[in-house]
């Protein structure tokens, strides 16, 4: 079992709001990953972090924001909550000098904005 | 960049047949192939992994196959129990260095029917 965790499981807020969601890993692994996932269950990579204070946007446009400030913390930040924002979100982390990229996945937060 | 397609999206087995999913990727240079395994209310975990130097990779009941000159790769599941009912993921990846992130495919929701 991975080291990895995210809080809160599940948050329902209104919009407007602004909220944090919390990842961290104990695995020491400089590499970190957002990834938004949508109810057809596809996986859209938001944000990833290289390691401290490395952010870098995903493939999938987000408005939200991350910061990288200690190797095992990568919270993601909405600032105002939008009902579109609604989705399961999950983080991941791996190690970055190895040959093979092996992610370790949180159990995810399931965001609903109302 | 890479571009992983994944098939079918859906798949109902009845308990104790075999299922395969089947995944296709576009970029040559890709040379990391894992399956993730997601069930209900959790994040995706590694089921097993092939890299591009083998043809085939085999742990108890799943088994994945990669052909380097066609770009696919398949799981295999043998002998289906209920507990294999999940969503699984395939990806691929370059090798080690800054932009070896992993690319997902789509997606398949396996069923087995007891």
């Amino acid at each position: 079992e991975a080291d990895i965790y995210q809080t809160p499981r599940y948050l329902v807020i209104g919009t407007g709001k602004k909220i944090t969601l919390e990842c961290s890993q104990t695995m020491g692994h400089d590499k970190m990953y957002w990834y938004q996932q949508d109810p057809g269950m596809e996986l859209h990579l938001i944000h990833y972090s290289y390691g401290v204070n490395s952010t870098e946007k995903g493939d999938l446009s987000s408005e939200s924001t991350v910061s990288r400030i200690r190797t095992e913390h990568f919270p993601l930040t909405l600032e105002s909550a939008r009902p579109s924002h609604t989705s399961q979100y999950l983080c991941a982390s791996s190690e970055r000098l190895i040959s093979y990229n092996e992610q370790f996945f949180g159990p995810g937060t399931r965001l609903t904005v109302l | 960049g890479e571009n992983v397609e994944q098939h079918p999206s859906t798949l109902s087995v009845q308990e104790g047949d075999s299922a395969v999913i089947k995944c296709t990727y576009s970029d040559s240079a890709s040379n990391y192939f894992p399956w993730y395994k997601q069930e209900l209310g959790k994040g995706p975990q590694l089921i097993i992994d092939i890299r591009s130097n083998v043809g085939e990779k085999k742990d108890q009941r799943i088994a994945v196959t990669l052909n380097k000159t066609a770009k696919h790769f398949s799981l295999h599941i043998t002998e289906t129990q209920p507990e294999d009912s999940a969503v699984y993921f395939c990806a691929a990846s370059k090798p080690s260095g800054e932009a070896n992130n992993l690319f997902f495919g789509t997606g398949t929701r396996l069923t087995v029917i007891p």
